[in-house]
């Protein structure tokens, strides 16, 4: 089963900065790999999918990279509604099983 | 609009059962996987299962084998997932979402559902 770790556990930041968020696997997902944003009492909304591709609506501030093992989601200057708990997500083909990473809090400094 | 609207918060004591309802509107059921996903208080996401409506065929989280089935009514555009032998541990928001067929990640869910199993 593939593992997903993200880092750091919590960013603090201020509106205006960029935020660099971090999600590894333990073995390689290709570019299969969806990040999401989740608001206190609110379901988690698709920001990113395939690694780099926003959804729909998704504002040109997020940037998602990478590809293997390794990705990136970068918030490139932060807006009050963007603090928020980011989470990787990607699928084991066979046996078809999901995994979330444990999340990345951006948070007020 | 696609939308997954699921059914009000519940209330269980341990070892009781819980069914939860996700009706969906906007899209054709059949075409889009139906998965359910659950947020324990203060913790991450955890992935329960799927439901193909096209043929019914389900997929279980390890950690759920034995204990949570999935169902649809196509015929009402309507997914449940019930979690039987329910604990303390169970206490969590519920969701649904959709995923599209050939795809992995999560486009819409539900707005979640409240299970608190106390004693």
């Amino acid at each position: 089963e593939i593992v997903l770790t993200q880092s750091p556990a919590t960013l603090s930041l201020s509106p205006g900065e960029r935020a660099t968020l971090s999600c590894r696997a333990s073995q390689s997902v290709t570019r299969s790999l969806a990040w999401y944003q989740q608001k206190p009492g609110q379901a988690p909304r698709l920001l990113i999918y395939d690694a780099s591709k926003r959804a729909t609506g998704i504002p040109a501030r997020f940037t998602g990279s990478g590809s293997g093992t390794d990705f990136t989601l970068t918030i490139s200057s932060l807006e009050p509604e963007d603090f928020a708990v980011y989470y990787c997500q990607q699928r084991n083909n066979w046996p078809p099983r999901i995994t979330f990473g444990p999340g990345t809090k951006v948070h007020f400094k | 609009e696609v939308q997954l609207v699921q059914s009000g918060a519940e209330v269980k004591k341990p070892g009781a059962t819980v069914k939860i309802s996700c009706k969906v509107s906007g899209y054709n059921f059949n075409d889009y996987y139906l998965h359910w996903v659950r947020q324990a208080p203060g913790k991450g996401l955890e992935w329960m299962g799927l439901l193909d409506p096209e043929d019914d065929e389900r997929v279980y989280a390890d950690d759920f084998q034995g204990r949570v089935t999935i169902a649809a009514d196509t015929s009402r555009d309507t997914a449940y997932m019930e979690v039987s032998r329910l604990r303390s541990e169970d206490t969590a928001v519920y969701y649904c979402a959709r995923v599209p067929r050939t795809q992995y990640y999560f486009d819409y869910w539900g707005q979640g559902t409240l299970v608190t199993v106390s004693s």
